[in-house]
């Protein structure tokens, strides 16, 4: 299997402030990593995709100079919620899918819980 | 872009009986279907998987099924035990490179009692 690791599990910030949530590939290289967001009782929504050393690619309707990305390596992606209020609170998630072959499982980091007070 | 629309929303059935959950997708070019279980709070897990070159795929008491003609593809569990009871989510995704993301439905809440 594959292994994608998420730091912080949770975070609880007050309104205004910036968080940075880190997702980490621990025993493969992905060139490309994806961000959900999932709010309670709801489906995952992809934010963006990460590509290493490039801009992110964000989906429609998402800020992208609110939830910035940045890629630095191969394995590790990095989301930071700047200027976070009350509803940026939710479940983020990232994935990643090996590089190199075929490949068609994603693999699921942990997510990360947060609260904006 | 690729849109996956999942029914039901939610779903009960008594222990030992079957459960069928459906989706159907709108791009002709996806080719890879998973299907995850999510536990509250926790990261959907991957429970099967069907590819485009196949109908059918079974894993003990969870099948998948294809029908590419009509883009749609079906969960089938059987014999269902109160553990089952989680939030599934079908998936579909275009081709199997790296960079491409899955595009999940709504999800099924599924509740089995004993």
């Amino acid at each position: 299997g594959a292994v994608v690791s998420q730091h912080p599990s949770w975070v609880i910030c007050k309104s205004g402030t910036s968080v940075k949530i880190e997702c980490r590939s621990l025993d493969f290289q992905a060139t490309t990593m994806f961000w959900y967001r999932q709010f309670p009782k709801q489906s995952l929504m992809l934010m963006a995709t990460s590509n290493e050393g490039s801009k992110a690619t964000y989906e429609q309707g998402v800020e992208k100079d609110k939830f910035l990305i940045n890629h630095a390596s191969l394995t590790l992606s990095t989301l930071t919620v700047t200027s976070a209020h009350p509803e940026d609170s939710s479940f983020y998630i990232c994935s990643a899918r090996k590089t190199g072959k075929a490949s068609y499982e994603q693999y699921f980091g942990p997510g990360t819980r947060l609260t904006v007070t | 872009g690729e849109n996956v629309e999942q029914h039901p929303s939610t779903l009960s059935v008594q222990e030992g009986d079957s459960a069928v959950i459906k989706c159907t997708y709108s791009d002709s070019a996806s080719n890879y279907f998973p299907w995850y279980k999510q536990e509250l709070g926790k990261r959907p897990q991957l429970i099967i998987d069907i590819r485009s070159n196949v109908g059918e795929k079974k894993d003990q008491r969870i099948a998948v099924t294809l029908n590419k003609t009509a883009k749609h593809f079906s969960l089938h569990i059987t014999e269902t035990q109160p553990e089952d009871s989680a939030v599934y989510f079908c998936a579909a995704s275009p081709d199997d490179q790296a960079g491409t993301a899955l595009i999940f439905g709504k999800g099924t809440t599924l509740s089995v009692s004993s």
